[in-house]
Parts: structure tokens; C-alpha cells; sequence
């Protein structure tokens, strides 16, 4: 499976906008970008996900570089439940490899 | 609001007893997967069913660990003796073939702590 590298953490103030990293400069032509994150006591949750072309949905954007080694997920207002591990991940096929993520802390 | 449901949330045993822990995935969905979550190793894959065929276990100690889909609708991860060591968090997902296949859906997992 191909390799994601984040940030091991990241601190962001409420209501203000996150941009949450991930270089994967091996990435093949097939493989999907996933976000996941994972609340306290909680499973993983999906967030948003992406080929090509940037993503926008309910919960969050995601930004694709054009030569696809990167991508940024972006939260538009960051709320206190908003704090979590977030995963990017690398995905061809029905498995998904968690990395260890960002842990994201949200400041009232 | 459709869950995948896991039960139970918390178990306790002492080494060398029997471990089931169940799950019930999504309705409709056809593909489940089981997770083993830690602190040193992070979120691993166990293994995973399509259409209830296991496609792929590579992940799970086989000596001791099982995973079946007896329906669509309840998939199974025994560990039989249990071990210290398999003391985790154990997550079900289960992923839909109508929409994205590639989006999984938790459970909220059962901790398991083996004496």
C-alpha cells in the first residue's frame, strides 16, 4: 500500500479554518485520497474522499494537488467536536491502511 | 439512521477463555470488514467478507483467531484461547457495493481487556 506522511498534531482556535496535510508522493493512478477521523471513544469516521479533482461536502473540502502527491483537508470552522485523529489514506481497492494520523486540537 | 452495531461494547475475560464479539453491519451492505486498534500498533486490518466469503485474513493470527459471517446480517471474531496480548479495541465495518465501496462505517468497537 502506497504511504501517506501527516503531521503528528496540529492546534487550531474555534471557528477558525484548519488545513490538515498529507504528502503521498507515491501514489499510483488508481488509488483514491480518504479522510477519516476518529473521535475520542469512538470508530473511525468517514470524511471526504477524492481522485482528481477537488471535493467539497458537508463536513469539509478537499484540496488535491495537481500532480496528486498531496492534498489538504480543509475544515471551513473548526467547532471543539471537531477535535480528533484524522486520517489520510491511500486506497486502490477495499482496504483501507490507517496510518497514525493527525491529532487535531481545537482552542475555545 | 443506519448503524453498524457491535456487541458487546466491553469485555473483561481471563486468559485462555473464549472471546466472541459480534457485529451487525448496515443493511445492504455487503462487505464487512474487522479491525484491531492499539496503542502500539494503531488501527490494524484483521480481515474482511465480501457477499459473506472471507476475501482476505492475512491480518489475523490464524491460530487463534476466526472470523464467519453465519448471514447477511451478523459477522463474528472469536479468539479462542485469548491472550494478554489481544487485549484492544476491536472495530466492525461494513461498506455498501450501491454507493462509494470504498466509504466504511464503524461501530463504535468492543474493548477487550484479557487478564
Amino acid at each position: 500500500d502506497a504511504k501517506t506522511t501527516q503531521p503528528n498534531s496540529m492546534e487550531s482556535n474555534e471557528e477558525e479554518p484548519v488545513h490538515l496535510p498529507c504528502n503521498h508522493s507515491t501514489i499510483s493512478g488508481t488509488d483514491y485520497i480518504h479522510w477519516y477521523r476518529q473521535l475520542p471513544s469512538q470508530g473511525p469516521e468517514y470524511v471526504i474522499h477524492g481522485l482528481t479533482s477537488n471535493v467539497n461536502n458537508r463536513m469539509a473540502s478537499l484540496a488535491i494537488a495537481e500532480d496528486r502527491k498531496s492534498s489538504t483537508l480543509i475544515l471551513h470552522r473548526a467547532t471543539l467536536r471537531d477535535a480528533a485523529v484524522y486520517y489520510c489514506i491511500l486506497a486502490s481497492g477495499s482496504r483501507l491502511t490507517f496510518g497514525e494520523g493527525t491529532q487535531l486540537t481545537v482552542n475555545p | 439512521d443506519a448503524r453498524v452495531t457491535q456487541t458487546p461494547r466491553h469485555k473483561v475475560t481471563e486468559m485462555g477463555q473464549e472471546v466472541t464479539m459480534r457485529c451487525q453491519p448496515i443493511l445492504g451492505h455487503n462487505t464487512v470488514f474487522w479491525y484491531r486498534q492499539t496503542m502500539m500498533q494503531g488501527l490494524e486490518l484483521l480481515a474482511y467478507f465480501r457477499n459473506r466469503a472471507p476475501l482476505d485474513d492475512s491480518g489475523m493470527p490464524k491460530d487463534r483467531f476466526s472470523a464467519e459471517m453465519p448471514d447477511a446480517t451478523l459477522a463474528t471474531l472469536k479468539i479462542q484461547p485469548s491472550e494478554p496480548r489481544d487485549s484492544a479495541v476491536y472495530f466492525c465495518a461494513s461498506g455498501s457495493p450501491r454507493a462509494d465501496w470504498n466509504i466504511q462505517y464503524f461501530g463504535a468497537g468492543t474493548r477487550l481487556s484479557v487478564l
